[in-house]
């Protein structure tokens, strides 16, 4: 059984480009979440995506998409890159449409300069 | 609105002794509450979740309660060693049925 990987774990940007980060889900599991951790904080709810549909989304901006693919991996990705866009990224993958339980990836480090 | 507190000053504590971690939330309603550890660098490992009909649930050396009247959970890491240093996240879903964070405590466990 594998576990949640994501690519790449480090990448450095400038503003106002365009930025794709990958998620490859736990074995078995149909859910990705996808959230963006500041440093110091916790990590913040971007979207989810159930059986390749988006299934709840937080309090971001539309430049903010994602994809989920026939295996359940899955896409974020960033438009228009801001600077305060710099954080960890983190890919969750879970068991059908609920919340218990969630295996991380160990993020992507994006920098925005 | 919806919030989840936890202490946001780290706590530092003698190896052997109890760490108590807090976990505070306002305007939810949650069947479930959970905790992750998180370490530098790496992403959330569940270790507990505790549904609101359960007052109290026990893994090994944590201990987590719930209780839905004080809207408060209480996070326990008995016999503690330098090894569970590390910062602690407690999650609910919110009313759109998706998984909040709290900010997290740092715990640091001193030899």
């Amino acid at each position: 059984e594998t576990g949640v990987t994501q690519s790449p774990t480090h990448l450095i940007k400038t503003r106002g480009q365009q930025v794709t980060l990958r998620c490859s889900s736990q074995s078995g599991h149909n859910t990705v979440s996808w959230y963006q951790q500041a440093l110091g904080q916790g990590p913040q709810f971007i979207f989810q995506y159930y059986r390749e549909e988006e299934n709840g989304r937080g309090n971001f901006p539309p430049r903010f998409s994602g994809l989920q693919f026939p295996n359940y991996s899955s896409e974020l990705n960033v438009n228009a890159l801001e600077l305060d866009d710099s954080a960890l990224y983190l890919c969750a993958s879970s068991r059908g449409d609920r919340n218990e339980k969630l295996f991380f990836g160990s993020g992507t480090q994006l920098s925005v300069l | 609105s919806q919030k989840i507190e936890q202490n946001s000053e780290a706590l530092n504590i003698q190896e052997g002794k109890t760490a108590t971690l807090t976990c505070n939330y306002t305007n939810y309603s949650p069947a479930y509450l959970q905790w992750y550890r998180q370490d530098p660098g790496r992403g959330p490992v569940f270790l507990l979740l505790i549904r609101e009909n359960e007052k109290e649930k026990r893994k090994e050396r944590l201990k987590v309660t719930f209780d839905t009247t004080l809207k408060q959970s209480l996070f326990h890491i008995t016999a503690s060693q330098p090894a569970d240093s590390a910062t602690y996240l407690c999650a609910l879903e919110n009313q759109g049925g998706k998984l909040i964070f709290g900010q997290g405590t740092e715990l640091s466990v001193k030899p």
